[in-house]
C-alpha cells in the first residue's frame, strides 16, 4: 500500500517551459488535493478534486491547470513556468467519508530558473 | 473564504517544559481542525484532529482544544521531548471531503 505517490520528486525547468505533475493514490479515497508550500506562507492550496470528473480553484490557482484523470490520479500542469513557482509541491487525497482526514505525497521541489 | 492564523511563528522550549500554538479561523461554518507536524525535507503527517462537536482531545502528551464561540483553536505538547522538535500547522475545513485551509505554520525547537 503506497498510499499517495507523486513524480517526479525533484526538477529544474527553465522559465516558459511547461510540465505536469503526476500524482496517484491507492487508498480509494474520492477528493484529491495540490498543494504548495513556501518558506513562511504554510501549505497553500491550489486546486482541488472533490469528486471524480470535478476539479475547483483553491488559494493560489493561477498559472496552474490540473486534470483529475480517473478516481486514482490527478495531475498539475504549469503551461508557462515562472520563478515565482519555484517551490516545494504536494499531492493528497482523502476519503470524504471519514472525515477529511488529509494524506500528503512525499513532495515535489521544483525550480524555475 | 476560509481564512486561518497561526502564531507563534517560531517557539523554542526547554526539553520537559510545554508548548502551546494557537490559531483562529474566519468561517463559523468550519467544523474539522486537524493538526499536522512535518519534520525537515518530510510530508506533513497528521498528529491529532478535533471536530466542532468537542471543545478538548487528548492523545498521550497532545491535546487540542477548540473554542467555537472565539473561533480560536490551540495545540498543547506537554514534557516536550527534542523529537518534538518540527513544523507543526493546523487546519480548518467545513465540509465533509471539503478543503483544508492551513495556517502558516510554527517552527517548534525543543532544546536539551
Amino acid at each position: 500500500n503506497a498510499g499517495v505517490t507523486q513524480t517526479p520528486k525533484f526538477q529544474v525547468l527553465k522559465t516558459g517551459q511547461s510540465m505536469t505533475l503526476q500524482c496517484a493514490q491507492d487508498m480509494n479515497h474520492n477528493s484529491m488535493y495540490w498543494y504548495r508550500q513556501d518558506p513562511g506562507m504554510g501549505l497553500r492550496l491550489i486546486y482541488y478534486s472533490a469528486s471524480e470528473g470535478t476539479t475547483d480553484k483553491g488559494e493560489v490557482p493561477n498559472g496552474y491547470n490540473v486534470s483529475r484523470l480517473n478516481k486514482r490520479e490527478f495531475s498539475l500542469r504549469l503551461e508557462s513556468a515562472a520563478p515565482s513557482q519555484t517551490s516545494v509541491y504536494f499531492c493528497a487525497s482523502s476519503n470524504t467519508r471519514s472525515g477529511n482526514t488529509i494524506y500528503f505525497g512525499e513532495g515535489s521541489w521544483l525550480t524555475v530558473v | 473564504g476560509e481564512n486561518v492564523e497561526q502564531h507563534p511563528s517560531t517557539l523554542s522550549v526547554q526539553e520537559g517544559d510545554s508548548a502551546v500554538i494557537k490559531c483562529t479561523y474566519s468561517d463559523s461554518a468550519s467544523n474539522y481542525f486537524p493538526w499536522y507536524k512535518q519534520e525537515l525535507g518530510k510530508r506533513p503527517q497528521l498528529i491529532i484532529d478535533i471536530r466542532s462537536n468537542v471543545g478538548e482531545k487528548k492523545d498521550q502528551r497532545i491535546a487540542v482544544t477548540l473554542n467555537k464561540t472565539a473561533k480560536h483553536f490551540s495545540l498543547h505538547i506537554t514534557e516536550t521531548q527534542p523529537e518534538d522538535s518540527a513544523v507543526y500547522f493546523c487546519a480548518a475545513s467545513w465540509a465533509e471531503g471539503g478543503k483544508l485551509i492551513f495556517g502558516q505554520g510554527t517552527e517548534l525547537s525543543v532544546k536539551p
